[in-house]
């Protein structure tokens, strides 16, 4: 079935440094991929949409300068937190629906985030 | 209000035992529903679709009634290994695309 990649699993990065993480989709062309974050004991919460080629689509409260989502193909998505502070550590998710995925929408394994 | 509310539980619940989750949602515009599995600390994974008309797999049966906006989960003969937090998960159209809403989940603990 379909599979969708997520790294790094786990990241502890400094304070006021940039972290990448990247999503990707191992055997289907993803056109829409979902970043959300989930703190402990909460739920998880979107945080944009993404369409390859084009701009992501921000929820509200997110700062799209902070978050930066790249989607420039149909395999790969990555989302930057920059200059990350201790209050944006937190368990980050992509998901992934492609054409040939129907509405089924794959999750990646996430990416736990600590910021020190 | 939430768009998609759970009551967080714990459920403990004893093996074998018979336990019921809700779930309500607010926007009547949603199109289709699920329940998802999280175990701690990993990601969410597919439990069931929802329809109307009930879904039953082995143990675990849902059930939409779109009229009320409830969705429900039922799980029997509970197993150890059921212990997860359970998230309801709605998914709605909007301008950028079918997005999922999830609700705060469920948490179940089973014990021996």
């Amino acid at each position: 079935g379909a599979v969708v990649s997520q790294h790094p699993s786990w990241v502890i990065c400094k304070s006021g440094t940039s972290v990448k993480i990247e999503c990707r989709s191992l055997d289907f062309q993803a056109t829409t991929m979902f970043w959300y974050r989930q703190f402990p004991k909460q739920s998880l919460m979107l945080m944009a949409t993404s369409n390859e080629g084009s701009k992501a689509t921000y929820e509200q409260g997110v700062e799209k300068d902070k978050f930066l989502i790249n989607h420039a193909s149909l395999t790969l998505s990555t989302l930057t937190v920059t200059s990350a502070h201790p209050e944006d550590s937190s368990f980050y998710i992509c998901s992934a629906r492609g054409t040939s995925s129907g509405n089924t929408i794959y999750f990646g394994e996430g990416s736990w985030l600590t910021v020190v | 209000r939430k768009e998609v509310e759970q009551d967080p539980g714990p459920f403990n619940v004893p093996e074998g035992a018979t336990v019921a989750f809700n779930c309500t949602y607010s926007n009547s515009a949603s199109q289709s529903f699920f329940w998802y599995r999280q175990d701690c600390r990993k990601e969410p994974k597919l439990l069931m679709s929802v329809y109307s008309s009930g879904n039953e797999d082995g143990r675990f049966t849902a059930q939409l009634n779109r009229a009320s906006q409830y969705i429900s989960l039922l799980i029997r003969d509970s197993k150890l290994s059921d212990s997860a937090t359970y998230l309801c998960v709605v998914n709605t159209r909007r301008n950028a695309g079918n997005m999922l809403t999830f609700g705060g989940g469920t948490r179940l603990m089973v014990k021996p």
